[in-house]
């Protein structure tokens, strides 16, 4: 099993350039998250899915959209890049029920904007 | 709205020593607790984590936490600090109600380091 995968692990790209992160799970989760990773800051949530079809605003979702399209897969797309969206983003997933079921993490995704 | 605070970005210790990473938390309900761990160019693992019943919470690697209510911290200790331990941890709050059902709340990090 693979787990949480993430693509690609490293981008760089120029302001106003889109892109799309993929995020695929193996686990029959559920729950999907998008979270970006400054220092100092810990993580912070940008959008989640609670099922396929679904998706929600998290705490700071300015800049991104998402797609559940299909119960494994979860894309978080940047329309117009900006420095301020250089970042390293981390997909998670959880199992269905309460809140104290763990979330399990992909490896990352490194992006930098220029 | 839950909140975590980490006290102490980096904390530096010796090989065999004692460590000790201190997390305060808000929350409005009873709550669930997570510790992560985060090694080098890698996602987010798993520690420990608190639910109900012990305040006495093992996790892997030797490490432990403590769920104390009165004093809103679950601070993660362990008695003899390996350098393979060296990564930065993180505490988390789950959210138990309202809109936020489900969701992890994160604070700010601590780099452990540790030294020969």
């Amino acid at each position: 099993n693979a787990g949480v995968t993430q693509t690609p692990k490293f981008r760089v790209l120029k302001t106003g350039q889109s892109m799309t992160l993929l995020c695929a799970q193996d686990m029959n989760h559920e729950y999907m998250y998008w979270y970006r990773q400054d220092p100092g800051m810990g993580l912070r949530l940008i959008h989640y899915s609670v099922g396929e079809g679904t998706t929600a605003k998290g705490e700071v979702p300015d800049g991104y959209n998402v797609s559940r399209l299909k119960k494994q897969n979860f894309l978080l797309g940047l329309e117009s890049a900006a420095p301020s969206q250089t970042s390293v983003y981390f997909c998670a997933t959880r199992q269905g029920g309460g809140p104290y079921n763990e979330q399990f993490f992909g490896p990352g995704t490194r992006l930098t904007v220029l | 709205a839950q909140s975590v605070t980490q006290l102490g970005s980096h904390v530096s210790v010796s090989e065999g020593a004692l460590v000790l990473l201190r997390c305060n938390y808000s929350s409005s309900v009873p709550p669930y607790l997570f510790w992560y761990v985060q090694y080098p160019n890698q996602g987010l693992q798993l520690l420990l984590k608190y639910t109900t019943g012990a305040t006495l919470v093992k996790g892997i690697n030797g490490f432990e936490a403590e769920f104390k209510k009165s004093e809103t911290s679950f601070h993660l200790t362990k008695p003899s600090a390996h350098m393979s331990d060296a990564a930065e941890y993180f505490c988390a709050v789950g959210n138990a109600g309202g809109t936020s059902y489900g969701k992890l709340t994160f604070g700010q990090g601590t780099i452990l380091t540790v030294h020969p």
